[in-house]
């Protein structure tokens, strides 16, 4: 079985500063890992996608993240926060050949101006 | 359609009714999924059509849960005798092909969600 886990909630952070939402997961194969971003009264729009190529994934709006195998990590960063940024904040995980994605129970993103 | 369309937005019904929930993909996505996000939770799967067929409906909770995608394109989802613990905002989701990531072109792209409230 796959699963993740996000370590926080609640996330704030000032504008203009570092966004470090963490993920973990659990896989006994290797896994494919997302992170998707839900804004208010919105669908989930997908940021990323790890699929076993570069470590190191960069998505949309400056968002990236690093898939650490010996750390089974696949933490979520933007360098400066902006206002724009506040939304909730969910990781996935799947497997090849497998369509269903496995989602951790989210963390929501606060920017205090 | 330019996205995914889900109707209604909100329902709220009593306990014991039946309720439809109704998803328009993307124009061309054969894939098309459901998910169901209960309060402070991530999305929970539910069931994967490919086509017509529902390829995995092993996320129903149980039988009185039921979809259909009868032309490959809509999808209906259908709860009978609703439960008090149905409430939640049910997800609809859809790709071009299966969604297996290593193409680097299967993404879900997802619906704003049904709000489902039983009284």
């Amino acid at each position: 079985a796959q699963s993740v886990t996000q370590l926080g909630s609640h996330v704030s952070v000032s504008e203009g500063a570092l966004v470090l939402l963490r993920c973990n997961y659990s896989s006994s194969v290797p896994p494919y890992l997302f992170w998707y971003v839900q804004y208010p009264n919105q669908g989930l729009q997908l940021l990323l996608k790890y699929t076993s190529a570069a470590t190191l994934v960069k998505g949309i709006n400056g968002f990236e993240a690093e898939f650490k195998k010996s750390e089974t990590s696949f933490h979520l960063t933007k360098p400066s926060a902006h206002m724009s940024d506040a939304a909730e904040y969910f990781c996935a995980v799947t497997r090849f050949g497998n369509e269903k994605l496995t989602f951790g129970t989210g963390t929501r993103l606060t920017i205090i101006p | 359609g330019a996205g995914v369309s889900q109707t209604p937005s909100n329902k709220v019904t009593e306990k014991g009714k039946y309720v439809e929930l109704r998803c328009d993909p993307i124009s061309g996505h054969t894939a098309l999924y459901w998910y169901r996000q209960s309060l402070g939770q991530g999305p929970e799967f539910l069931i994967y059509f490919q086509g017509t067929g529902a390829a995995d409906d092993s996320g129903l909770p149980n039988d009185r849960f039921f979809a259909v995608r009868p032309e490959g394109s809509v999808s209906t989802l259908k709860i009978q005798r609703t439960e008090r613990g149905d409430s939640a905002v049910y997800l609809c989701a859809s790709s071009l092909s299966p969604g297996l990531p290593s193409s680097g072109a299967n993404v879900l792209t997802f619906g704003a969600g049904s709000r489902l409230t039983v009284l």
